[in-house]
Formats: C-alpha cells, structure tokens, sequence
C-alpha cells in the first residue's frame, strides 16, 4: 500500500494568494483528517471526514480554509486568501474506522510571503 | 486551553541510557491514549498505545505508563538508541466521540551517540 499520499510536499506563495493541498488517503479507510502542525501548537485538528461526510469542522481556524471530499479517494484544504500566519505543515491522516491507528501523509510544508 | 499538554519541548539523553517523555492531560473523559513518534519531513507514525483500563503498556524497548489520577502518562524508553531521535507526540482520545485525537505540541528527542 502507498500509504497517505499528500501533494505538494512544498508550497511557497505571497499573501492573498490562493492554497490548495490535495490528499489521497489509503484505501478502504472511511475517515480523513486534516491537520495542521505549528510550533506553537503542535498537531491541531482543523477538520475530520467520514464517509466522505465532513463531521467536524470547529478546528478550521477562519473562513479563510475550507475543505472537500468529493470521493473516498480524495480530500482537499483550500486556503483562500492565504496569510502569512498560515505558514505550517499541514498533514492529512485516514484510518479504517473509529479507534484504529490513525496513519499520516508525509505533509505539505507550506510558506505565505 | 490545550487538553493534552507535553511541557518539554526537548530533551537530550545519551545512548544506553532511559529516555522518559511526559504527557499531561486536563480532560478526565479520556480513556485512550497514544504515543506518535516523527522523524523530519515524514508523518507521525504510531509507537504505542495504552487503554485507561491499564496503567502499563510495554512494546519491546517502549513501555507507556498512565497514572489516572495524576492524568499523567509517560513514555520510557530503555536503552535508547540515535535513531530513537526524533518528535514525539503524545495523543488522547474519548470513547464515542469518534475517536478524535488530541495531540500535545511533541518533545523533540535527541539521543546522543
């Protein structure tokens, strides 16, 4: 299995732009997660899914980011505009079900000029 | 207001000897608890895990100790080895809320040669 494969691995770009990180999460796992890691904070959830379904979005931080899984095999966060403050490394995780391991993408390293 | 909080950001200890990495938690609903380990420019991966129903869990050189009443856990790791170096993050989780994990900020380890 390729495990939780997230693209890009880097992303640099200038204030006001537009961010998109995609995510393909393992197959036969019904939930995704996104996360974003900062030093600050550490590991926070910004969103998670089940069945394709968004279940809870209360960690995405403004209505700046947004997030969508049209199928199971696809998930992204859009950050629109994007800020200085959103530099971070986003992951996205999946897993089989409620109380099984939690797998991680490898992140996107992202930096908001 | 951090749930789950690792109050050392590092910690430095030479090869051989125990690395012990602390976790604190403030919500008594948790009843599961993980230990993630990340290596730079990867995802977390998962180490060891222990249910509330115990307060000792050991996984060759890992052991995780929980002590309920203290919301205290901690991860020993006996010897430590250089490729132990990495983050460490510590992760909680309540029984039908999905399973949602809430992570610490990790503790950067460095086991010296």
């Amino acid at each position: 299995d390729a495990g939780v494969i997230q693209s890009p691995r880097h992303e640099v770009t200038e204030m006001g732009q537009e961010v998109t990180l995609r995510c393909k999460p393992i197959s036969g796992h019904n939930s995704l997660f996104w996360y974003r890691q900062t030093m600050m904070r550490g590991l926070e959830l910004l969103i998670y899914f089940n069945n394709n379904v968004p279940i809870d979005d209360s960690g995405m931080p403004e209505d700046r980011f947004s997030a969508k899984m049209p199928n199971a095999s696809f998930s992204t966060l859009k950050i629109q505009p994007s800020e200085p403050r959103d530099s971070a490394v986003y992951f996205c995780a999946s897993r089989r079900g409620a109380g099984e391991k939690l797998f991680f993408g490898s992140g996107t390293q992202l930096s908001v000029l | 207001d951090q749930q789950v909080k690792q109050n050392s950001p590092s910690l430095s200890v030479q090869e051989g000897r125990i690395s012990i990495l602390n976790c604190d938690y403030t919500n008594s609903m948790f009843d599961y608890f993980l230990w993630y380990k990340k290596y730079p420019a990867e995802g977390p991966t998962f180490l060891i895990s222990i249910s509330s129903i115990k307060d000792k869990n050991e996984d060759g050189r890992f052991t995780v100790f929980l002590n309920k009443s203290a919301k205290h856990l901690s991860l020993h790791i006996v010897p430590s080895q250089p490729g132990d170096s990495a983050v460490y993050f510590c992760a909680a989780s309540v029984f039908g809320s999905a399973r949602q994990l809430t992570f610490g900020s990790g503790t950067q380890l460095t086991v010296l040669p």
